[in-house]
């Protein structure tokens, strides 16, 4: 079956760096997106990484291991707006996105 | 402005009755999406229409059907409202068809079912 495992929730403190793991296993695989979500709110779209590797955008990395089937979202410079569910979402061979339950990321002054 | 709207915002519906939840979007993108989302539980794909006359089963269809008349409009139907599908409700958009395109979602719809 598809899984995907993310921590149910982490906290951090402003200005600090965190990482959120995810883990998955699909029927398949088209890369896997990392969406943001605050409370309230719609996803909003993060990164993309279909290749192996680190791909750095700002404050926030992504990054993936195929082979491990394993991705991680790094966010530097933590700022109290970064309060947020971050979303993992591995996408299948027919092109659909796999939904993590959500990592909640609490950050403290 | 361009983007997805969602309609109604929030509504509290008995159970039995039929209940639309509209979703427009003004960016020419084919495919277009229908999720759930409840606590503790990621997105959970319910219909989707890879271009506008097409349309598609997702992981959670029972109790709802779509149509895609044109590319812009995309509503979701409960033929009779059951409590279990008290939810947060998304649609999103993204420009191809069955491609590694991002999807762009709506603001969402919160319904509960009493």
């Amino acid at each position: 079956g598809q899984n995907i495992d993310q921590p149910t929730e982490m906290t951090a403190t402003e200005g600090a760096i965190v990482q959120i793991n995810c883990t998955y296993q699909t029927s398949g695989f088209n890369g896997l997106f990392w969406y943001q979500q605050h409370a309230g709110e719609a996803p909003t779209f993060l990164s993309y990484n279909v290749l192996d590797g680190l791909e750095e955008k700002g404050r926030f990395s992504s990054f993936l291991s195929r082979s491990k089937g394993y991705s991680y979202l790094l966010l530097k410079e933590l700022q109290m707006k970064d309060s947020a569910s971050y979303l993992c979402a591995p996408m299948d061979s027919n092109y659909q996105l796999i939904w993590g339950a959500g990592t909640k990321l609490i950050i403290k002054p | 402005i361009a983007g997805i709207t969602q309609a109604p915002t929030s509504q509290i519906l008995a159970a039995g009755r039929r209940m639309t939840l509209r979703c427009t979007q003004d960016m020419r993108h084919n495919a277009m999406y229908w999720y759930r989302q409840d606590l503790g539980l990621g997105l959970r794909l319910i219909h989707y229409s890879n271009t506008a006359g097409t349309t598609g089963k997702g992981e959670v269809p029972d109790g709802y059907s779509v149509s895609r008349a044109n590319t812009d409009d995309f509503p979701l139907t409960l033929a009779s409202a059951v409590p279990s599908q008290t939810s947060v409700y998304f649609c999103a958009s993204s420009p191809g068809q069955r491609s590694t395109d991002t999807q762009y979602f709506g603001p969402g719809t919160r319904l509960t079912v009493l």
